[in-house]
Parts: C-alpha cells; structure tokens; sequence
C-alpha cells in the first residue's frame, strides 16, 4: 500500500504570496490532519477533514483554509504568507476520524518564506 | 494552563544501554498516549498507544509506561543501536479538543 504523499516537497514563496499544498491519504483512509511544525512551537495541529468537512480545528489565524476532495485527497492553502509561515506542513491519515487512531504521516512540504 | 512537556532535548547514551525518555502533561485528561520517531527530513512513524487504563505497553525493545496520577509517560528502548538515533515525539488526545498535541520531542542519539 503507499504510503501519504505530499506536493510538492519544498516551497519557497515570498511574503503576501499565497500557497496551496496537497496531501493524498493512504488508499482507503478518510481522515486528513494537517499540522505545522517549526523549531520552535513543535508539531502544532491546524485542521482535520473527514468525509469532506473539517471536523476540528486549531488555534491558527483565517489564513490557514483547507479543504478535502471526495476521494479523500485534501489540500490546505495559505493566503498572505507571512515570514513567520515557514515550517514544515505535515499531513497525516488516518482510517476513520478521531484519535484512537495512529496517525499514518507523508513526507511533509517544506515552506519557506522570504 | 495546558502543557505537554519532554524533558530533554537530547539525549545521548552508548550503544546497549537503556534509553529513558520523560513525557509529563499538565492539565489535560487524555484517555491515551502516542509516541512517534521522526528522522531528519521525514514525517514521524507512529509507535506505540497507551490508553489510560493500561499501566505498560511492550513492543519488541520499545515499553511505554502511563501514570495518570503522575501525568507521565516514560518511553525506553533497551539494548539501544546507533539505529536508534532519532527524534521521538509524545502525543496525548484531549478529550475537549479532539486532536491530538504532541510535544517538542526529544533527539537521541545512540553512540557507538
């Protein structure tokens, strides 16, 4: 079975640009979680999607939208990058939604910023 | 306010030890725990859950103790390879929230 892919793998965007990022989930898993990791705040959860409508979310500004495909593929974008976006974007599936799943991660996109 | 804390940012200890990493939460109940592995350049590798009413989890080299009185969870690798040099991750659910928080991690590094 593969494995979650993400494109594209590296990203460098200048500020006020903005970017969408895509995630294709494990055949068969329907839980898309999106999350940002920097050095210095961690691995810190954006959104999750299942069966097309976002189920939760965290605690990140407007900017941050995502969306997910009937096929369970599901893209996040970021409008009016700010230096401050630079991260790692890791999306990870899962079989049904909720947590008493292990999260099944893609490779992430790498966002840079300038 | 709600913390998830490792307590180390690396860890460094010789091959075939036994490697001890602290996971301590403060003002959250989660009914579970996850730890991942995360390699340079890479999306993390789930290992191991423990629910809340499990006191230890064994898989191959790996144990996962939780203590809810505590509000900690220790990860150990026995018998520890230079393989074994990674980032590890703590992740707990929080019941209210709905996802999962994971902490900063820690980077061990197994020497030969």
């Amino acid at each position: 079975k593969a494995g979650v892919t993400q494109t594209p793998r590296y990203l460098i965007k200048t500020r006020g640009q903005q970017v969408t990022l895509s995630c294709s989930p494990i055949s068969g898993h329907r839980s898309v979680s999106w999350y940002q990791q920097t050095p210095g705040q961690g691995l810190q959860f954006l959104f999750e999607y299942f069966s097309e409508t976002q189920r939760n979310k965290g605690n990140f500004p407007g900017r941050f939208s995502g969306r997910q495909f009937s096929n369970s593929r599901s893209e996040m974008n970021v409008s009016t990058l700010e230096l401050g976006d630079s991260a790692l974007y890791l999306c990870a599936s899962s079989f049904i939604a909720g947590n008493t799943n292990e999260q099944f991660f893609g490779p992430g996109t790498r966002l840079t910023v300038l | 306010s709600q913390k998830i804390e490792q307590n180390s940012e690396a860890l460094n200890i010789q091959e075939g030890k036994t490697a001890t990493l602290t996971c301590n939460y403060t003002n959250y109940s989660p009914a579970y725990l996850q730890w991942y592995r995360q390699d340079p350049g890479r999306g993390p590798v789930f290992l191991l859950l423990i629910r809340e009413n499990e006191k230890e989890k064994r898989k191959e080299r790996l144990k996962v103790t939780f203590d809810t009185t505590l509000k900690q969870s220790l990860f150990h690798i026995t018998a520890s390879q230079p393989a074994d040099s990674a980032t590890y991750l703590c992740a707990l659910d929080e019941r209210s929230q709905g996802n999962l928080i994971f902490g900063k991690g820690t980077k061990l590094s197994v020497k030969p």
